[in-house]
């Protein structure tokens, strides 16, 4: 069946990098634009970023612009986000979604 | 400005029906957009897109209690013979720029 698999989450330092992974199964993923959503204890999604099914083209939200980056891996159906200069209002779950299908998520907390 | 408005509550009591409005903002009534389910500590689900003609297309899966409408600029979704594990929060979802995803903030719906 289709399914979105994250990984890469956990606690890290204020202005540390961390790199997040979706990994696609159950439908052909070279095929889709995909995106990763956020979100913060006890608040509502958020969108984050997306790239286009061929990695050409990608989008962020002002929040992350500049310190995040989207990338694909249509070899390995595998997404990524590059997270870097992290602060501690990037602490959320992270979750990778196509249009209809979202993954479980990873948490990610960013404290000292 | 593109933006999604959302009660952020809803209460309905088991076996009645609920409807669940999202607003576009003002110029944007040709806009579709998704509905998704959240339910507590699980990940989004998609449920469905609503267009602005009123059709809906749902997601695999999902009961034939839910249905989506459309007026002007707000989208609905409506849940009919409620059950309890209807209690989840239910944000829309449209597309901006083409493929940038913008949220409402959400609705948080209890089954009394």
């Amino acid at each position: 069946q289709v399914q979105l698999v994250e990984s890469g989450g956990g606690v890290v330092q204020p202005g540390r990098s961390l790199r997040l992974s979706c990994a696609a199964s159950g439908f052909t993923f070279s095929s889709y634009g995909m995106h990763w959503v956020r979100q913060a204890p006890g608040k509502g999604l958020e969108w984050v970023a997306v790239i286009s099914y061929d990695g050409s083209s990608k989008d962020y939200a002002d929040s992350v612009k500049g310190r995040f980056t989207i990338s694909r891996d249509n070899s390995k159906n595998t997404l990524y986000v590059q997270m870097n200069s992290l602060r501690a209002e990037d602490t959320a779950v992270y979750y990778c979604a196509k249009e209809t299908t979202w993954g479980q998520g990873t948490l990610v907390t960013v404290s000292s | 400005q593109l933006a999604l408005t959302q009660s952020p509550s809803a209460s309905a009591s088991l076996g009645a029906s609920v409807k669940l409005t999202c607003t576009l903002s003002s110029g944007h009534s040709s806009y579709a957009i998704a509905w998704h389910q959240q339910q507590p500590e699980k990940g989004p689900r998609y449920l469905m897109t609503v267009n602005s003609d009123g059709s809906h297309n749902k997601g695999d899966g999902v009961p034939d209690r839910f249905s989506g409408s459309s007026s002007g600029t707000e989208r609905y979704l409506t849940i009919s013979s409620l059950q309890s594990d209807d209690e989840a929060d239910y944000y829309c979802q449209t597309w901006s720029t083409g493929i940038n995803w913008v949220f409402g903030g959400g609705t948080k719906l209890t089954v009394l």
